[in-house]
């Protein structure tokens, strides 16, 4: 196990409706990413938290929003659900460092998000 | 763009060794990284690579050319546990902060 957690593992929603979910980064690491993987896919990156700011986006629209605590945990909130937004939600923790080692991402269970 | 290449599926026999290649072209590059993902699990980090040629780690090792923009994974002694799919993931660094892009996934079966 990584020591990364999600909560909930698993939710189902309706169209229109908000979801908030939530990460515990691995103890150490004050960086989060948030990632969707759609079923057969590999993850796409969504965003990222460092400092409680957010410090690099991908490809998804504004509805698409986060927090980070400075306990260095997450939320990852999506407004306005689309039947497109069931995916797997992917959190991972890392360290920002100047290291020369790998500084891997250490991903969470994730949640299973269900939109109907 | 981004884009990143790897098999969809593979098939293979338990005890033999398998290669899962990855081609890449993206924006930019700061380091190589193989991830197994069980069904319905998170992925875990299995190798990386920033510089050219091959780094070993017990039953796996891992390739580089970043000239041809060519990495593989080699799995050797397979067993039954290694069924998974096996993500390709490219780190990149646009304007100071690194993420991960990921091919879609190798699905592979190991067979008795």
């Amino acid at each position: 196990e990584t020591g990364v957690t999600q909560s909930p593992t698993h939710l189902i929603k309706t169209r229109g409706q908000q979801v908030t979910l939530r990460c515990s980064s691995q103890s150490g690491h004050n960086t989060v990413s948030w990632y969707q993987q759609a079923l057969g896919q590999g993850p796409q990156f969504i965003f990222q938290y460092y400092r409680e700011e957010e410090n690099g986006r991908g490809n998804f629209p504004p509805r698409f929003s986060g927090l980070q605590f400075p306990n260095y945990s997450s939320e990852l909130n999506v407004n306005a659900l689309e039947l497109d937004d069931s995916a797997l939600y992917l959190c991972a923790s890392s360290s920002m460092s100047r290291d020369r080692g790998p500084n891997e991402q250490f991903f969470g269970p994730g949640t299973r998000l269900t939109v109907l | 763009g981004q884009n990143i290449d790897q098999p969809t599926e593979m098939t293979a026999t338990e005890g033999a060794i398998v290669q899962i290649n990855c081609t890449y072209q993206t924006s930019g590059f700061n380091g190589l990284f193989w991830y197994q993902q069980h069904a319905g699990e998170a992925p875990t980090f299995l190798s990386y690579n920033v510089l050219d040629g091959l780094e070993e780690k017990g039953r796996f090792s891992s390739f580089l050319s970043r000239s041809k923009g060519y990495s593989y994974l080699l799995l050797k002694e397979l067993q039954m546990k290694d069924s998974a799919s096996y993500l390709c993931a490219v780190r990149d660094n646009p304007g100071g902060y690194n993420k991960l892009i990921f091919g879609a996934g190798t699905r592979l079966a190991v067979h008795p």
